[in-house]
């Protein structure tokens, strides 16, 4: 199973600062990588797909990076909604498994 | 607008089992795989299982092998999750989500969540 290992598990910044998170994954996952948001009480939602591209109704404040092994999520400038738990999530074909990161923390400075 | 809109909470006794149901509108069903998944108190997002609207095929997590069921009514656009032999540590949300590619690559729409809660 492939493992994805999210960085830093949080991360302290004030509105208006660039984020930027990583995600590693254990083998090569080409570009199947997916990022979402999570806020306290509500369902994750979808903010990049395929490494790269931003979902329906998604900020361009945030862009997605990366392939093979090594991800990123940068949100150029932060906003008050923007404090919230991010995800990272993995399909491979082989071995077949679809895995999420443990998640990085984005909290108020 | 997309929707997928789940069933109430639920409290189980240990053994017992649960049924959560995640109804879809705004969107042809049957062109859309659907998945689910949960995520334990303070915890991270756990897979439980694809089912495909290409040729109808369930693929589940290995751990939960034997004890989840999940099946589609495409009548009344409902989806539905069954965990069986509930154990304290299935205590947790469950959602499901719909998946674009049909192949787990990663999922647009999410229902709200259902608590599922094991006590005795």
């Amino acid at each position: 199973e492939i493992v994805l290992t999210q960085s830093p598990a949080t991360l302290s910044l004030s509105p208006g600062e660039r984020a930027t998170l990583s995600c590693r994954a254990s083998r090569s996952v080409s570009y199947y990588l997916a990022w979402y948001q999570q806020k306290p009480g509500q369902a994750p939602r979808l903010l990049i797909y395929d490494a790269s591209n931003r979902a329906t109704g998604i900020p361009a404040r945030f862009s997605g990076s990366g392939s093979g092994t090594d991800f990123t999520l940068t949100i150029s400038s932060l906003e008050p909604e923007d404090f919230a738990v991010y995800y990272c999530q993995q399909r491979s074909s082989w071995p077949p498994s679809i895995t999420f990161g443990q998640g990085t923390r984005l909290e108020i400075k | 607008q997309v929707q997928l809109v789940q069933s109430g909470a639920e409290v189980k006794k240990p053994g017992a089992s649960v049924k959560v149901s995640c109804k879809a509108s705004g969107y042809t069903f049957t062109s859309y795989g659907i998945t689910w998944l949960r995520q334990a108190p303070g915890q991270g997002l756990e897979l439980m299982g694809l089912f495909s609207a290409y040729n109808g095929d369930t693929n589940y997590a290995q751990n939960l092998q034997g004890r989840v069921t999940l099946t589609t009514d495409t009548s009344t656009n409902t989806a539905y999750m069954e965990l069986r032999g509930l154990r304290y540590d299935d205590t947790a949300v469950y959602y499901c989500a719909r998946d674009p590619s049909d192949e787990g690559h990663y999922f647009d729409y999410w229902g709200q969540g259902t608590l599922v809660t094991v006590s005795s």
